[in-house]
């Protein structure tokens, strides 16, 4: 079965610098990769995802993933971080038509300095 | 708004208590998805129903049930409730059976006395 490693517990960084999350995840084939975003009291909201194509995808709120198939990785940037973008990520795999084995990793909470 | 409706937000109980979570799935969604959400245990995937049947079974205890009723909501039913099953309970829904992306509720936050 598929796994995801998210290796940063806890990120921080000021307002207006780079980002980038770090997602490592197990699978014997190209999975299906998501980025998920969880405001205090919400939900989890779909920042963007990968199922087959280009490897660098966009997402909303400017951000992006890249898929990197030689370091199975999904790492998530955004170049330029807002205050409104402290929450917490998390990346998930997917296997290929099957919704039942996706696996979350254990989320990133991102603090943002002013 | 997701679209995703779970109801409701909060709920305290004690100990041995039963009680019982819904979800509306977004308009046009066909699966219902249950997961639980605990700081030891990270997103754990429960449970699955497509259009009132379940698919699939996850890490759900035998003291946890669910259903998915004709309108497609779906109710998950916690018994002999303990403290380990303080947690968020988060209901998402997709349009599709198989891969596709899952739309999330709020989640009911659930705190056992």
């Amino acid at each position: 079965a598929q796994s995801v490693t998210q290796p940063d517990i806890h990120i921080t960084v000021s307002e207006g610098a780079s980002l980038e999350l770090r997602c490592n995840y197990s699978y014997g084939a190209t999975p299906y990769l998501f980025w998920y975003v969880q405001s205090p009291g919400q939900g989890l909201q779909l920042l963007l995802k990968y199922f087959s194509g280009d490897t660098l995808v966009q997402g909303i709120k400017g951000f992006e993933a890249e898929f990197k198939r030689s370091q199975s990785s999904f790492n998530l940037r955004k170049p330029s971080v807002h205050w409104s973008d402290a929450a917490e990520y998390f990346c998930a795999v997917g296997a290929p038509n099957n919704n039942n084995d996706m696996r979350f990793g254990a989320g990133t909470r991102l603090t943002v300095k002013p | 708004d997701s679209g995703v409706t779970q109801t409701p937000k909060h709920l305290i109980t004690a100990t041995g208590q039963r009680v019982t979570l819904r979800c509306s799935p977004r308009s046009g969604d066909l699966s219902v998805y249950w997961y639980q959400q605990s700081l030891d245990q990270g997103l754990q995937f429960l449970i699955h129903y497509y259009n009132g049947e379940e698919r699939a079974k996850g890490n759900i205890l035998e003291r946890f049930s669910a259903q998915q009723f004709p309108d497609l909501h779906s109710e998950l039913n916690l018994s002999s409730l303990e403290l380990g099953d303080s947690a968020l309970y988060f209901c998402a829904s997709s349009d599709l059976g198989g891969a596709n992306v899952l739309t999330f509720g709020a989640g009911s936050r659930l705190t056992v006395l």
